[in-house]
Formats: structure tokens, C-alpha cells, sequence
């Protein structure tokens, strides 16, 4: 069964701080790792990653991958209040060795972040 | 708004009645998803679409739960004789079925079985 394992579970810290979110996984046949945000509503995509060692960045977020290790991180530089939110990782399986994917995403707990003015 | 819509947006209702949640995906995305999610927790699958064919259920999934999409465009969860466990948080999602993982959700349901 597949598995994702975010840390820490809750994360507190002031304007202008940089955080670093972590999330480990167990799938059968990777396909992807995924980054969502979810404040008071629906997750909403971050970030999709599929190689190791190549960094998604999108403004103060950025994200990588170790395939060798099985984990990811969440960096977010110079925090803001409206970075208040979970964040959840999950992972994307393939449905069977050729590669075809459903899309059924397993998800970790989320990690919640708090930023304070 | 061409976003993923969701309704109700909230049901209260005593345990052992039905209820049923209506989606409308992204209307040029084939898959669509559905996930239950409770307090402090991530969402868990619990079923998907592509196109109007149901093709895979969560096995947690209790046979009180039935979800269709029969024309491929919207769907329905229905959950029967509802139970207090069943208070979640019912989300929608849709996908292009070229990148699945790429999921776009609904503002969700909320389940309030009293």
C-alpha cells in the first residue's frame, strides 16, 4: 500500500522566515510526487514532480525530489500571512509497468503552517 | 467560474438517511475523482471516472457508497443509511488524462451525519 509521511506535522514562524517542509514516501511504481496548498477550501496544485534532483520554482516556492532516497521538501522563502495554510504532498502511482497512470493520489497528513506578522 | 463545482455545500442530516453530493468537473477533463477527507487528515480516495466508466473503487470503500457519471459529465456520490463516521469532508476533483496527477478540486461537501 502506498504511503506518504509529511514533517512536521505543524510549523509556527514569523514574516520573513524560510521553511523547509519534508515528505517521504513508499509506492509500488512511481509515477509523480505532488505539492498542494489548502487554506479554509479545496488543495490547490503547487507543484508536479517526476525527476530527481531538478528543482521546480515557482516565486518564493520551490520544490525537489530524491527518487534514491524517497523524499521530498517544500522550501518557502521570505514567508508571508497569506502562506498561512496545510500543505499536503502526495504521491502518483502508476497503474502497472507500462507507465499508464489513474491518477489516484495517496496524500500525507499536511503539514500546517502558521505565519505570524 | 470554470472551475470544479460542488453541491451542497453543506448537509446536516440524522444517521441512517441517504444523501447524495452532486460534481461538476472542468467541463474538458474525462477523469474526475472523488476523496473523502476528515480532520487532520490528508484526502483519501475513494473512487474515479474516466469518461462515464467508473473504473476503480477504493476497497474502504463501504457498498453504502455508489458514485456515477452517466454521461461523462457530472457525477454523483450517494452514501446510504449514513452513519456519524461517514462526517467528512467529500471533495471532488478532475483531471486531463494526460497528466492525471494534475488534479483540480471542487470546494467540497460537508458531511454532517447527527
Amino acid at each position: 500500500e502506498d504511503k506518504v509521511v509529511q514533517s512536521p506535522l505543524s510549523l509556527v514562524v514569523h514574516e520573513g522566515d524560510t521553511v523547509t517542509l519534508n515528505c517521504s514516501y513508499e509506492v509500488t511504481n512511481f509515477r509523480s510526487l505532488l505539492w498542494y496548498k489548502q487554506e479554509k477550501k479545496a488543495p490547490t496544485f503547487l507543484f508536479m514532480l517526476t525527476s530527481s534532483g531538478i528543482e521546480k520554482k515557482s516565486g518564493r516556492l520551490s520544490s525537489i525530489l530524491d527518487k534514491k532516497e524517497l523524499f521530498s521538501i517544500l522550501n518557502i522563502t521570505a514567508t508571508q500571512t497569506g502562506d498561512s495554510a496545510i500543505y499536503l504532498c502526495a504521491v502518483e502511482p502508476t497503474a502497472n509497468a507500462g507507465g499508464t497512470s489513474y491518477g489516484k493520489l495517496t496524500f500525507g497528513q499536511g503539514t500546517i503552517l502558521t505565519v505570524h506578522p | 467560474d470554470t472551475g470544479v463545482s460542488q453541491n451542497p455545500r453543506h448537509k446536516i442530516t440524522k444517521r441512517g438517511q441517504n444523501v447524495t453530493f452532486r460534481c461538476d468537473p472542468i467541463s474538458e477533463h474525462n477523469r474526475l475523482y472523488w476523496y473523502r477527507q476528515t480532520l487532520g487528515q490528508g484526502p483519501e480516495f475513494l473512487t474515479y471516472f474516466q469518461n462515464e466508466a467508473q473504473l476503480e473503487k477504493s476497497r474502504l470503500l463501504s457498498d453504502r457508497f455508489s458514485a456515477e457519471r452517466p454521461k461523462g459529465s457530472f457525477s454523483t456520490l450517494e452514501i446510504q443509511r449514513t452513519e456519524q463516521g461517514d462526517s467528512a469532508m467529500y471533495l471532488c476533483a478532475s483531471s486531463s488524462y494526460r497528466v492525471p496527477g494534475e488534479q483540480y478540486f471542487g470546494p467540497g461537501t460537508r458531511l454532517t451525519v447527527t
